[in-house]
């Protein structure tokens, strides 16, 4: 069964404090993964990582993936309140004619001033 | 990045009635896909449509249910069929692009 498990489920910090959330997948025909923040209904585009060892990097954000050990993290430096969001981790993934897309839970993350 | 027009953006409903959802793409797409996401929980992924051909369901998910129309290929509708609580959710259409997955605003269902 293809599943994908973010860590921690919820963290709590305070502003300037710097976070890692964690993804780790089990899939058939891996082809990218994918990293959301979602505030309200839509998730927002983060990154798409598809080879390993590549950092892609965007403001304070910036994200990884390791291919042989099936996992990514996102880190955020210097937190902001407006980070806080829940942060999803999808892997696109395909069997056949199939291609689809498969969520984490998320981490809700809690930036307090 | 692609321009996702989803409407409407909410609406509550009385059960035992149907809701259609409609999804608009600023540019054409083989493949449209339709997901869920009930209270407190991820997206779900309930069916891919492909323009001129039948939708593709998930597992515990049906047409009857949740009928999909592709009629070109940059717009699709979702009909959420005979609601009932359980279906308060949000739905989301996403798209795919080379630079990745994008998503509509989503629509906000209760179902009272």
């Amino acid at each position: 069964e293809d599943k994908v498990v973010q860590s921690p489920l919820s963290l709590v910090v305070h502003e300037g404090d710097t976070v890692t959330l964690n993804c780790s997948y089990e899939v058939t025909n891996f082809r990218s993964l994918l990293w959301y923040k979602q505030e309200k209904k839509a998730p927002t585009f983060l990154f798409m990582l598809t080879s390993s060892g590549i950092e892609k990097k965007s403001g304070r954000l910036s994200s990884i993936l390791d291919k042989k050990e099936l996992f990514s993290i996102l880190n955020i430096t210097a937190t902001q309140t407006g980070d806080s969001a829940v942060y999803l981790c999808a892997v696109a993934h395909s069997g056949g004619s199939n291609y689809k897309l498969t969520f984490g839970k998320g981490t809700l993350l809690t930036v307090n001033p | 990045s692609a321009v996702i027009s989803q409407k409407p953006s909410r609406d509550i409903c009385q059960r035992g009635t149907s809701l259609t959802i409609q999804c608009q793409v600023d540019s054409q797409v083989t493949m449209m896909f339709w997901y869920r996401q009930q209270p407190g929980q991820s997206l779900t992924l309930i069916a891919t449509a492909n323009q001129g051909s039948e939708a593709t369901y998930e597992s515990g998910f049906v047409i009857d249910k949740f009928p999909i129309s592709r009629p070109n290929l940059t717009f699709s509708t979702l009909t959420v069929s005979n609601m009932s609580p359980e279906d308060s959710s949000i739905y989301l259409c996403s798209v795919d692009r080379s630079a990745g997955a994008f998503f509509g605003q989503g629509t906000r269902l209760t179902v009272v």
